[in-house]
């Protein structure tokens, strides 16, 4: 089963509206964290937002803020007043901490976003 | 405050030369991971060095895969008899964990590998 689903392929928004980004989660852990990358077409992972699972309030970071659900396993993106260089793929990443000493991410298939005028 | 930096950022090669890879982490990052992404696909674990010790390898790293972290600073990814399946970009991100527990990966701009 994948841990990470992400089920839009391709979003299109339009320059300063808002988008949302959708994400879910599979983990039986009961501490874990949630993340959000952007990646430009040059291919650098760049960070956006963190969500640790023990976090009670939404994380906020500039225009971005994460809509963490936890009973629906859900995380996801939303990106407020859009801007033409938000155009990129966006990967939501889960980091399990109960699986010894690494905390490698696992990441879904991504979310190509196009900001248009 | 510079980033993760990967060398070099494109590689062009022949099915069966070996390769290297070199990452420079966050200087004070004492965690380094590599992973692999092919087109359309996230990034996948392949292998993580706290300080040298390297202490997780993913089933994706063969034997034809090594990976070093002498010093505990810089990390090369050596691919031996490349093969076409090989081709992929390959990132590498560092970290270190805060007393809160709290670790967020950086992430470098990836070398890109294309195996003929």
């Amino acid at each position: 089963a994948q841990k990470i689903t992400q089920t839009q392929p391709g979003m299109f928004v339009q320059e300063k509206e808002a988008v949302t980004l959708d994400c879910t989660y599979d983990t039986s852990d009961q501490s874990y964290g949630l993340f959000w990358y952007k990646q430009p077409s040059s291919g650098e992972m760049i960070f956006l937002i963190y969500q640790g699972s023990y976090d009670e309030q939404n994380a906020t970071e500039g225009r971005y803020s994460l809509n963490f659900q936890k009973a629906r396993k859900s995380a996801n993106l939303v990106i407020s007043a859009s801007q033409l260089g938000d155009s990129a793929m966006y990967f939501c990443a889960m980091r399990e901490d109960g699986t010894g000493t690494a905390s490698k991410l696992t990441f879904g298939t991504g979310t190509r976003l196009q900001v248009t005028l | 405050d510079t980033g993760v930096s990967q060398n070099p950022r494109h590689k062009i090669t022949k099915r069966g030369q070996n390769v290297t890879f070199r990452c420079d982490p966050i200087s004070e990052h004492n965690r380094l991971y590599w992973y692999r992404q092919t087109l359309g696909q996230g990034p996948e674990f392949l292998t993580y060095f706290q300080n040298e010790a390297q202490l997780e390898k993913s089933r994706l790293l063969s034997d034809r895969f090594s990976a070093e972290r002498p010093k505990g600073s810089f990390s090369t990814l050596e691919i031996q008899r490349t093969e076409q399946g090989d081709s992929a970009m390959y990132l590498c991100a560092s970290s270190s964990r805060r007393t809160s527990g709290e670790e967020t990966q950086y992430f470098g701009p990836g070398t890109r590998l294309l195996v003929l």
